[in-house]
């Protein structure tokens, strides 16, 4: 039974467009939620993460949503540019220090 | 900041050959360490992870296994592959922080 959903395989956006990745998650105990980027071939790098003591945190153009009594979180990139096409991971965990648990990931193309 | 190496980048492995791959750290010390491994169209899976010298913790029952010998290296073995084996494996640390960083990864591929 997958905790972390991601339930969007790809997603498309024009450049200079939104781009809007979602994560839904099971687990009630889950309370600090990161979202990782990855490149083909390369080691997922860190984007932005958010516990769940709030509701949106921002970081440039990157900003993540919290919907704790829905069990759901998204990703904003404003505005979207070419170098932002990766595969994008959400990720949980029940606490600091805890391991994380990693969604299927979101290939996103963003289109010149 | 950390720096995690793996190597090597790909290998490609007979069913039923043995497995080693390495992953060390800079930067840090007495760091929790990770395998994941990324399956063709899959997320991320843990397989281990460690919180110290000769201290594993095994996620999923599987044909691998892991060794931490020193503070800041953590290897996956393997006596002999199977075809699902195949992947892509990522070592990743953890230290002081609630995020991982993960290093380069190693495609494996077993025919």
């Amino acid at each position: 039974d997958q905790q972390v959903k991601q339930n969007s395989p790809s997603l498309s956006v024009q450049e200079g467009r939104i781009s809007i990745l979602n994560c839904d998650y099971t687990n009630s105990m889950f309370d600090y939620f990161l979202w990782y980027k990855k490149y083909p071939a390369e080691g997922p790098t860190f984007l932005i993460s958010i516990s769940s003591i709030k509701d949106k945190n921002e970081d440039g153009r990157f900003t993540v949503f919290l919907n704790k009594s829905a069990k759901h979180l998204s990703l904003h990139i404003v505005p979207s540019q070419p170098g932002d096409s990766a595969v994008y991971f959400c990720a949980a965990s029940e606490g600091y220090g805890q391991n994380f648990v990693f969604g299927p990931g979101t290939r996103l193309s963003v289109l010149p | 900041s950390q720096t995690i190496h793996q190597w090597p980048a790909t290998l490609v492995q007979p069913v039923g050959s043995p497995l080693s791959l390495e992953c060390t750290v800079e930067g840090t010390s007495n760091p929790n360490l990770y395998w994941y491994r990324q399956a063709a169209g899959r997320g991320l899976q843990l397989l281990f992870y460690s919180v110290g010298i000769g201290q594993i913790s095994s996620e999923v029952p599987q044909n691998l296994s892991a060794s931490r010998p020193q503070d800041r290296q953590f290897i996956l073995s393997s006596k002999k592959l199977l075809l699902s084996d195949s992947g892509f494996y990522l070592c990743a640390s953890r230290f002081d922080s609630n995020e991982q960083f993960f290093g380069p990864g190693t495609r494996l591929t077993v025919l």
